[in-house]
């Protein structure tokens, strides 16, 4: 089953507005989340790491005031795209670190942003 | 330089052929190391951790070369179904991955 779940699967909204994308880790507490951002036929590329309890550490060049991470709890971190544009119409990822032995991240199901 | 370089690709094998990716990185402290999976439109998966003893998983072999800071993963009798791209995935330490930018692989009949 699944590890993590990541919902919506598929969103689109209007220009300007703001989407939240949540991240839920399901079989284990996660104090340590990533999301990535994948255009089509491009590779993966790392946003932002959430860590529960404190603020996210951000990748160069992506905007901490447009991609909002909230990591509240060990089961759930969020990403809200703020001010949205066509431009950041993507697929959103998110992953969890599960540590010790495991030593390895788990993918959620991704999230298809289409701003239109 | 960036953390993680793989082959840029794409390979397009034939069916039963045998292929084989690289990578390499930079970080000489990386802990673990591991193939993941990508389909198409899809979240990446992962294959298999890589060990420095080296690994084999049916027709998969991934290989590790610490002193060279190198990777490999070998895909013998290839299958249609192994089209997807193949992202080399290295642990620096400290509940971190570091991506490479993936190959894509096309098994034609």
């Amino acid at each position: 089953g699944a590890v993590v779940s990541q919902h919506p699967s598929r969103v689109i909204c209007k220009s300007g507005t703001s989407v939240k994308i949540e991240c839920r880790s399901l079989d284990f507490q996660a104090t340590t989340m990533f999301w990535y951002r994948q255009f089509p036929k491009q590779s993966l590329m790392l946003m932002a790491t959430s860590n529960e309890g404190s603020k996210a550490t951000y990748e160069q060049g992506v905007e901490k005031d447009k991609f909002l991470i909230n990591h509240a709890s060990l089961t759930l971190s969020t990403l809200t795209v703020t001010s949205a544009h066509p431009e950041d119409s993507s697929f959103y990822i998110c992953s969890v670190w599960a540590g010790g032995s495991g030593n390895t991240i788990y993918f959620g199901e991704g999230s298809w942003l289409t701003v239109v | 330089r960036k953390e993680v370089e793989q082959d840029p690709g794409p390979f397009n094998v034939p069916e039963g052929a045998t292929v084989a990716f690289n990578c390499t990185y930079s970080n000489s402290a990386s802990q673990s190391f591991f193939w993941y999976r990508q389909d198409c439109r899809k979240e990446p998966k992962l294959l298999m951790s890589v060990y420095s003893s080296g690994n084999e998983d049916g027709r998969f072999t991934a290989q590790l070369n610490r002193a060279s800071q190198y990777i490999s993963l070998l895909i013998r009798d290839s299958k249609l179904s192994d089209s997807a791209t193949y992202l080399c995935v290295v642990n620096p330490g400290d509940n971190d991955m570091r991506f490479g930018a993936g190959t894509r692989l096309t098994v034609k009949p």
